[in-house]
Formats: C-alpha cells, sequence, structure tokens
C-alpha cells in the first residue's frame, strides 16, 4: 500500500477554473503538508495540519485553501486557477514530534493552459 | 529558521564514494539536521537525520562536527541510480504547541552518477 498517495498524478486545467488534489496518509501520522515544487525545482511548503488544525499558512493567496476532513486527509483546493500555479504540487506528512521526517506523495503536475 | 547552503551540482562516477557537505551557520541547538533524495517526477524520500557526531544507515552516512555549523552526507559507491537531487534540511522538531516542524528545502545538490 502507498503510504502517501495523491490524486490525480496529472491535471490539465484551463486558466479560471476551480480545481482540488487529494492527498490521503495510512501512516497514522499526525501532521501533514502540501510542498509546491516550481520549474526552478525550488520546494516550498505552503500549509502544514496537525491533527486537523491547521499549523503553518505560509505567503500564499487565498485562492489555495486546505482542507483537512480527518487526520488521514489533506485536500487542496484551488480557485481561479492562473497560469503561474502551474507547479508540481506535493503532499507529505510526518509524526508530530518527529517533524523533520516527513514522507512525500508521489505529486500532481498541474498545468493551466 | 537556519538557512543551509550546498553545492548546486556535483559529478561521480560509479563505485566511488560521494560526500556531499552543507553548511548550517545559524544551525540552532533544537534543529535536528536531515538528508533528503528527490528523483525525477517523484517526491522527496528521506535518507538520514542527526543531531551530532556520526549516523550511519544502510543507506549513507551523516558526519556532523562538535560545532554543528556543516554536514556532510557520505554515499559510498555510488550508482547510477544514485543520480538524483539531494537537499539537506535543518528544522526543529514540531513541539504541538507552536508554529514549528515544517521543512524547509534549499536549491538541493544535483548528484550526477556516470558510468
Amino acid at each position: 500500500d502507498t503510504a502517501v498517495s495523491q490524486t490525480p498524478k496529472y491535471l490539465v486545467t484551463q486558466m479560471g477554473n476551480d480545481k482540488s488534489i487529494k492527498c490521503e496518509q495510512n501512516l497514522g501520522h499526525d501532521t501533514m503538508y502540501w510542498y509546491k515544487q516550481d520549474s526552478k525545482k525550488f520546494l516550498k511548503i505552503m500549509f502544514s495540519y496537525n491533527n486537523k488544525e491547521l499549523i503553518i499558512n505560509e505567503t500564499v493567496p487565498n485562492r489555495f485553501s486546505p482542507k483537512s476532513p480527518d487526520k488521514a486527509h489533506l485536500n487542496l483546493h484551488i480557485n481561479s486557477l492562473e497560469l503561474g500555479d502551474s507547479a508540481v504540487y506535493f503532499c507529505a506528512s510526518s509524526q508530530e514530534m518527529l517533524g523533520t521526517e516527513a514522507f512525500f506523495g508521489q505529486g500532481t503536475r498541474l498545468t493551466v493552459v | 529558521l537556519a538557512k543551509t547552503t550546498q553545492p548546486i551540482s556535483m559529478d561521480s562516477y560509479e563505485g566511488q564514494e560521494v560526500n556531499i557537505t552543507c553548511s548550517h551557520n545559524n544551525i540552532a541547538t533544537n534543529d535536528y539536521i536531515t538528508w533528503y533524495q528527490q528523483f525525477p517526477s517523484q517526491g522527496p524520500r528521506f535518507i538520514i537525520q542527526g543531531y551530532k557526531t556520526k549516523v550511519t544507515n544502510e543507506v549513507a552516512s551523516l558526519f556532523i562536527p562538535a560545532d554543528r555549523k556543516s554536514s556532510t552526507l557520505s554515499l559510498p559507491r555510488v550508482s547510477l541510480s544514485d543520480t538524483a537531487v539531494y537537499y539537506c534540511l535543518v528544522g526543529d522538531i514540531y513541539d504541538g504547541s507552536s508554529n514549528t516542524g515544517k521543512l524547509i528545502f534549499g536549491q538541493g545538490t544535483t548528484l550526477q552518477v556516470k558510468p
């Protein structure tokens, strides 16, 4: 079983659309993250949730809204997509108190056209 | 959070030992040092983590001097499949009560292993 799984793996959509990326982890971890990796390969944290509570919200446009229905899921909803949102989005999870050891999903390559 | 500096790229040949050094001059007392590996089209994968001295696992060794201002990831006898980007991270542990524990990735070191 995949530890951290995200869907979809690829997402191509037009500007202005609203889309969601789903993430699930079966590791029993308390903390989940969303990262964005741009074309220059920089990995930048967007959000962090711990036990369904928002812990970290970096400088991200409010078009991005994470939702954590339970500890095992952290979904990312993006409104009014823009060209600059094109990137690979990674979901990750880690155990509380071991925040620097994280397990990442395979990524979702979002292309906005 | 401590900033890390590592070489942008390195080349090696199969069978060689590769050492990638990371500088983190502003490391804090509570910070751990962690290395991740990322293959193309995949998410980063945890390699090793340490606080001080030397840590070894089945994949790599991590050398941390006493002042902890730098660390060196050592990959023994690399193969072509070790071609990847290697990230050095320094960060504190999330204690459940403050906005800490996030992973800050630098630009990484692209290791190219040649036959």
